[in-house]
């Protein structure tokens, strides 16, 4: 049962433009959401984190917006430049308990073309 | 600043044989640590984590094996390898000096077994 859902394997962006990654989840005790970036051969890098009392989180060029009633959130490039181009990683936990284990999605390739 | 590091970066193993993983974090105390696996075109599945020296929990049943001896050290063992334990182990920790809800990855060991 996945309970954190990335429907699109890859995405193809021209550079310069908006890349919008999707990510849905089913768990209602999820309240907080991360995205991580990933290279080929190494581990995956913190961009973003939004807490489910939030609906927006900005930093830079990164955006994650979440829809709590749609059990969904998004991550906005803009403007998307070619150093983009890697894998993404949804992820979410529920912060009750003392493990803040992180459940993940299977990932997005993006790529950012010249 | 806190740094996690991992090795070796990479390992070719016959089935059958033995497994040590070690991973240690600096600049921090009491960390959450995590073990990772990312199978060929798959997300990131949880294997174990811990929230203190000896406290051990398992995620999935496998062969495989953790162990914490020290604070700041998380170890990854097996007695015998399967072909299926081939793949991308990953450890991450959390906790002071960041955030309980953001996990801070290694650069990974990549282990094939033959």
């Amino acid at each position: 049962d996945q309970q954190v859902k990335q429907n699109s394997p890859s995405l193809s962006v021209q550079e310069g433009r908006i890349s919008i990654l999707n990510c849905d989840y089913t768990n209602s005790m999820f309240d907080y959401f991360l995205w991580y970036k990933k290279y080929p051969a190494e581990g995956p890098t913190f961009l973003i984190s939004i807490s489910s009392i939030k609906d927006k989180n900005e930093d830079g060029r990164f955006t994650v917006f979440l829809n709590k009633s749609a059990k969904h959130l998004s991550l906005h490039i803009v403007p998307s430049q070619p150093g983009d181009s890697a894998v993404y990683f949804c992820a979410a936990s529920g912060s009750g308990g003392s493990n803040y284990k992180l459940t993940f999605g299977k990932g997005t390739l993006l790529t950012v073309n010249p | 600043s806190q740094t996690i590091h991992q090795w070796p970066a990479t390992l070719v193993q016959p089935v059958g044989s033995p497994l040590s993983l070690e991973c240690t974090v600096e600049g921090t105390s009491n960390p959450n640590l995590y073990w990772y696996r990312q199978a060929a075109g798959r997300g990131l599945q949880l294997l174990f984590y811990s929230v203190g020296i000896g406290q051990i929990s398992s995620e999935v049943p496998q062969n495989l094996s953790a162990s914490r001896p020290q604070d700041r050290q998380f170890i990854l063992s097996s007695k015998k390898l399967l072909l299926s334990d081939s793949g991308f182990y990953l450890c991450a920790w959390s906790g002071a000096g960041g955030s309980y809800n953001e996990q801070f990855f290694g650069p990974g060991t990549r282990l094939t077994v033959l």
